[in-house]
């Protein structure tokens, strides 16, 4: 059973505090990700990685970066967290690093970070 | 125009009913489509995939429209533990090229 973790599921932060999220997967995926989801805007991808040491900028990567030194662990960072950046961030891994195709992603519970 | 639309709803249906929601795509070079589920304060997951000829999984059966670009989701006999945000997915040429819907909410009454 494929299990994906995250460091915490509620944080709560002050406006320009440097935030790290971590994303651990026990599956050996090649491919891992990292979204905020808000209201009525959806899942958007903010960074995602094919392999360790790779990643690709998502939809929304401005304010935010990540690390990928070993293949199971996936880590966003917020250099100096802003209100905007309050969400839910969900990461997600799946098998496969073949361009063009898709593999089911699974998710973790997601962390709540507030920004105050 | 949003890259992938759905109706937010919500969608409230009485227990047994069949419901049937759709999912709107711009890019036609889509290659993959997929619905997710997502429960309240829960992570999404993989509910089925939409393959181009149509795809049946008991109760649910999810369709692909290339002409019109779309996807549907319908599912019959509802249930109760059917209430949940369905999330529709498009992939695009890349792993990278993954766009989630905003998601349709559909809750199932007694």
């Amino acid at each position: 059973d494929v299990k994906v973790t995250q460091s915490s599921r509620y944080l709560v932060k002050r406006t320009g505090e440097k935030v790290f999220l971590e994303c651990v997967q026990d599956m050996d995926h090649e491919n891992m990700f990292w979204y905020r989801q808000d209201p009525g805007l959806g899942l958007r991808l903010i960074y995602f990685s094919y392999d360790v040491k790779m990643k690709e900028k998502g939809d929304i990567p401005e304010g935010y970066s990540v690390s990928r030194e070993k293949k199971e662990r996936f880590s966003l960072i917020l250099e100096s967290a802003s209100t905007n950046q309050t969400s839910m961030y969900l990461c997600a891994s799946s098998f496969s690093r073949t361009s063009g195709s898709y593999n089911e992603q699974f998710f973790g519970p997601g962390t709540r970070l507030t920004v105050l | 125009r949003k890259e992938v639309e759905q109706d937010p709803g919500p969608f409230n249906v009485p227990e047994g009913a069949t419901v049937a929601f759709n999912c709107t795509y711009s890019n036609s070079a889509s290659q993959s489509f997929f619905w997710y589920r997502q429960d309240c304060r829960k992570e999404p997951k993989l509910l089925m995939s939409v393959y181009s000829s149509g795809n049946e999984d008991g109760r649910f059966t999810a369709q692909l429209n290339r002409a019109s670009q779309y996807i549907s989701l319908l599912i019959r006999d509802s249930k109760l533990s059917d209430s949940a945000t369905y999330l529709c997915v498009v992939n695009g040429s890349s792993a990278s090229k993954i766009i989630f819907g905003s998601g349709t909410r559909l809750s199932i009454r007694p």
